[in-house]
């Protein structure tokens, strides 16, 4: 069945440092990927999405691209501040049939001062 | 921004008693889910709904678990006979009418404790 694997947290990193958090998917056809972020106390919410092949989201100064080739959607953000500080979870929408997202299991990022 | 509200934030119950879990999903929207997440395992889907019913759900939601949306605002998962691996945070999430590609709005969880 369709999977989405992330890497292991916590990931912990200075103020201003380079993010990468990488997502890895299995899905038959051409699947949607999304990332959503979960702040403390609050829900999960969207943080950006691409829909096809080579697409590229971004919101708040984070970038993913869509790579079919790769299988992957890898998280970056170019300089990361203490209000990142979050879980951080990719998912994917099967193309066709159910509108049910798969989550992989939240990779937790601590940003320092 | 709306939100979807859960209730109670925290749970803690015996193994064998039966829990509630509450949601209350944005007014408008019209599909509805239940996902869970074991500590340290990946967020798992449950159950959809739909027009008042059950359109998918997984092998986890076995004849233990229910889903009700009694009067049009709530919608509620019920845990007949709690197992210690039922311990996990819930999330409950809806969407509107226009479903593909669109974003879930996610509730806050419910952390329950089965001791």
């Amino acid at each position: 069945g369709d999977s989405v694997t992330q890497m292991e947290g916590p990931v912990t990193l200075s103020e201003e440092a380079f993010l990468t958090i990488n997502c890895t998917y299995t899905a038959t056809g051409y699947p949607s990927l999304f990332w959503y972020v979960q702040y403390p106390g609050e829900g999960l919410q969207l943080l950006l999405k691409a829909t096809k092949a080579d697409d590229k989201g971004s919101n708040k100064g984070f970038e993913a691209t869509y790579r079919k080739e790769t299988t992957s959607f890898h998280l970056e953000k170019g300089s990361v501040q203490v209000s990142d500080s979050a879980v951080y979870f990719c998912a994917l929408v099967a193309s066709g049939g159910s509108y049910i997202p798969t989550f992989g299991r939240g990779t937790s990022l601590i940003v320092h001062p | 921004e709306p939100e979807v509200t859960q209730t109670p934030s925290h749970q803690v119950t015996q193994m064998g008693q039966e829990v509630i879990l509450r949601c209350v999903p944005i007014s408008n929207h019209l599909y509805f889910y239940w996902y869970r997440q074991i500590l340290g395992q990946k967020v798992e889907f449950l159950v959809s709904f739909y027009n008042n019913e059950i359109s998918e759900k997984s092998e986890i939601f076995d004849d233990q678990f229910s889903v009700e949306r009694p009067d049009g605002s709530n919608f509620t998962l019920k845990i007949r006979s709690t197992k210690l691996e039922d311990s996990a945070m819930y999330f409950c999430a809806s969407v509107g009418v226009e479903v593909i590609n669109e974003k879930l709005f996610f509730g806050s969880g419910t952390q329950l404790s089965v001791l």
